[in-house]
């Protein structure tokens, strides 16, 4: 089946550096979603990427899908303790059931 | 995500008790989730639904049961509960379509002793 795979598992940084997690998938996707955990609470959807090569900010957060559409990055510019938490990416699967297989997230970790 | 509520918040319950995790949310989304998440495991997909009618196994449904006893409520069983199904659930609601974003409830922080 689908694979999703993230890296780092864990991240720790000291606040204002910079940050960057990497999704890759074993098949292409029609999309990929990132979604943010704050310690304590539950996912919540950050942004969705649908074309080759996207490139989509927020603020200091930077998300890219690749051209083939099997890889994606979030990029994060100047931490802030704010910014802890597990950031995961999910990608669809089962054909024509939607459903999302998610990557196992990295735990981002920021020294103030 | 306040639109989905998840009861209990914590549970602690012993080895063979039969446990109901309950969802319901005001959404008005078909479409329903139950994931498990274990530290560094990510989240795993238990059971869906996209609606009242059609119920599907996830990536590990064995031990688990479910019911959607309505388009808002979605709820998950535990026939006979076993220490390595510790885990915190998470209910989800997302519309039709391949790009919709899924919609998370609090959570469910389960402990079998």
């Amino acid at each position: 089946g689908q694979q999703v795979m993230q890296i780092p598992q864990y991240q720790h940084v000291q606040e204002g550096e910079d940050f960057t997690t990497y999704c890759n998938s074993s098949t292409t996707l029609s999309n990929i979603q990132w979604y943010k955990q704050r310690p304590g609470g539950h996912p919540v959807f950050l942004i969705q990427l649908v074309k080759s090569g996207e490139v989509k900010k927020q603020k200091r957060l930077t998300f890219q899908f690749g051209e083939a559409k099997k890889n994606s990055s979030l990029h994060i510019t100047a931490t802030q303790t704010t910014d802890v938490g597990t950031y995961f990416c999910a990608g669809p699967s089962g054909g024509s059931n939607y459903k999302l297989t998610f990557g196992k997230g990295t735990l981002l970790t920021v020294n103030p | 995500d306040a639109d989905v509520t998840q009861t209990p918040r914590n549970r602690i319950t012993k080895t063979g008790k039969r446990i109901m995790l309950e969802c319901s949310q005001t959404k008005g989304h078909d479409r329903m989730y139950w994931y498990r998440q274990d530290p560094g495991l990510g989240l795993q997909l238990i059971y869906y639904s996209f609606d009242v009618k059609d119920i599907n196994k996830g990536e590990i449904s064995d031990g688990y049961s479910v019911s959607r006893q309505a388009q808002a409520k979605f709820s998950l069983s535990l026939e006979s509960a076993i220490p390595n199904q510790t885990a915190l659930y998470f209910c989800a609601t997302s519309e039709p379509g391949t790009d919709q974003p899924q919609h998370f409830g609090d959570g469910t922080r389960l402990s079998i002793l």
